[in-house]
């Protein structure tokens, strides 16, 4: 079975310049997340998507972050315009509709790094 | 709101060593909980859970047991190896959230020497 794939591995932009992020979750999984981890923090929930509909944005920070999630399958993470604070690594991850103990699945998260 | 707190890291252990790295949760209700791992340059992976008192989780020779009483999922190990080296993050979720929000601990790094 194939995992959850992210790209890219890693970007390097300056700040004030747009990023975006792909993901592509495992097959037939409703619901998609986005994490943002600091260096040193845990993962940070900034948006999560049931089917193509979304469930839970309260952390993100929508003045300059926006997601979609077309047809209810790939992703896509935007940061306009980028700030130093936005460094971090983005993780994508997907689960079936939700029950007592299911499990999450993450990509290997696209580390951005704004100068 | 429902929360995890670590051990704060890093552990630094030789192999062959006792592992235990402490957790702690808030949340309403009874939650799922979870012990992910984060070896270097990959991405998260589900090391074990257990969804109700008293359950034991287990993998790899890893264990975690539920304690609703302490509010607590501490992850064990009896013999560490060099290969175990990592970043373990617990995490939970809550009936409130439909079990579908993971909340994440800060995470705790294990280095573990020859």
């Amino acid at each position: 079975e194939a995992g959850v794939a992210q790209s890219p591995r890693y970007k390097i932009i300056e700040k004030r310049q747009s990023v975006a992020f792909w993901c592509n979750p495992i097959s037939g999984h409703a619901t998609l997340y986005w994490y943002q981890q600091i260096l040193g923090q845990g993962p940070k929930l900034l948006i999560q998507f049931q089917n193509n509909g979304v469930v839970d944005d309260s952390q993100l920070p929508k003045d300059r972050f926006s997601a979609e999630r077309l047809k209810g399958v790939d992703s896509t993470l935007k940061i306009q315009p980028a700030k130093l604070e936005d460094s971090a690594v983005y993780l994508c991850a997907s689960s079936t509709l939700g029950h007592q103990g299911t499990e999450a699945f993450f990509g290997q998260g696209t580390r951005l790094t704004v100068v | 709101g429902d929360s995890v707190t670590q051990m704060e890291g890093p552990v630094t252990l030789s192999e062959e060593a006792f592992l235990t790295i402490n957790c702690t949760y808030t949340a309403t209700g009874y939650p799922s909980l979870f012990w992910y791992v984060q070896y270097p340059g990959e991405g998260l992976q589900l090391l074990l859970k257990a969804t109700k008192a008293d359950d034991k989780g287990s993998n790899k020779g890893f264990e975690a047991t539920y304690r609703k009483e302490t509010t607590s999922f501490h992850l064990e190990k009896g013999s560490v190896q060099v290969s175990d080296s990592a970043v373990y993050f617990c995490a939970l979720s809550a009936p409130n959230t439909g079990f579908q929000k993971l909340v994440f601990g800060t995470g705790t790094r294990l280095l573990v020497s020859p």
